[in-house]
């Protein structure tokens, strides 16, 4: 149920742009993203519909492609505040189920 | 507003002993669920509810018991602890499908 992230760790310089891909093998529903730092709860990035929409978030932008269940998260001009693990979050149509992949550690560098 | 509320943040136990996490919110969402965090494990589902009277189970329910009285809180039992339940546990509530899921500060247990 859980779904697939890669890469699992990435590190960028400070402007460099990185892409964050998300997977599953259920049809979903939605699929959000989180951004989580070291001994917080995760923080709400933003959310797709099912649809195949792209959304923005300042420099953050998203896409969900419904056919191929896969969702990419897109970080552009990167700063050292994007530092953190960012999780996708799927709900799968079946039922009210919310499951998370295992997370991408992004570490942004001076 | 409280938004959701987790207690206690810290928590030691020795092995078979048994307490409860609480878990309430005060934004009338109907689905409520519990992650335990583990390095390198992600965020994984435990329990869930859609509704007072209504749970189910998520990806790793054994060891936990949920029950789901009210709207507003959802609390977590640990029966017998053992070490491998030593994690970070989220409550996390949803309006609904489609809605942004609202977390709980963490609850970080360790037993020995």
């Amino acid at each position: 149920q859980q779904p697939v992230q890669s890469p699992q760790a990435v590190i960028l310089r400070e402007g460099e742009d990185a892409v964050i891909n998300c997977s599953s093998s259920k049809a979903l529903y939605s699929v959000h993203w989180y951004r989580q730092k070291h001994g917080e709860a995760p923080v709400f990035l933003m959310i797709l519909l099912k649809g195949g929409e792209q959304k923005g978030h300042d420099k953050i932008s998203a896409s969900f492609n419904e056919k191929k269940q896969q969702s990419s998260l897109y970080l552009t001009a990167s700063q050292l505040s994007y530092s953190g693990t960012y999780f996708c979050g799927t709900e799968v149509n079946t039922g009210n189920q919310f499951y998370f992949g295992t997370g991408t550690s992004l570490t942004v560098i001076p | 507003n409280a938004g959701v509320t987790q207690t206690p943040k810290f928590q030691v136990l020795k092995t078979g002993q048994s307490m409860t996490l609480q878990c309430a919110q005060d934004m009338n969402h109907e689905y409520m669920s519990w992650y335990r965090q583990d390095p390198g494990m992600g965020l994984r589902l435990i329990h869930y509810s859609v509704g007072a009277g209504i749970t189910d189970q998520g990806e790793v329910p054994n060891g936990y018991n949920v029950s789901r009285s009210t709207t507003e809180d959802f609390p977590l039992r640990l029966l017998s602890a053992a070490p491998s339940q030593t994690s970070v546990y989220f409550c996390a509530s949803i309006q609904r499908l489609g809605g942004e899921l609202f977390f709980g500060e963490g609850s970080r247990l360790t037993v020995l």
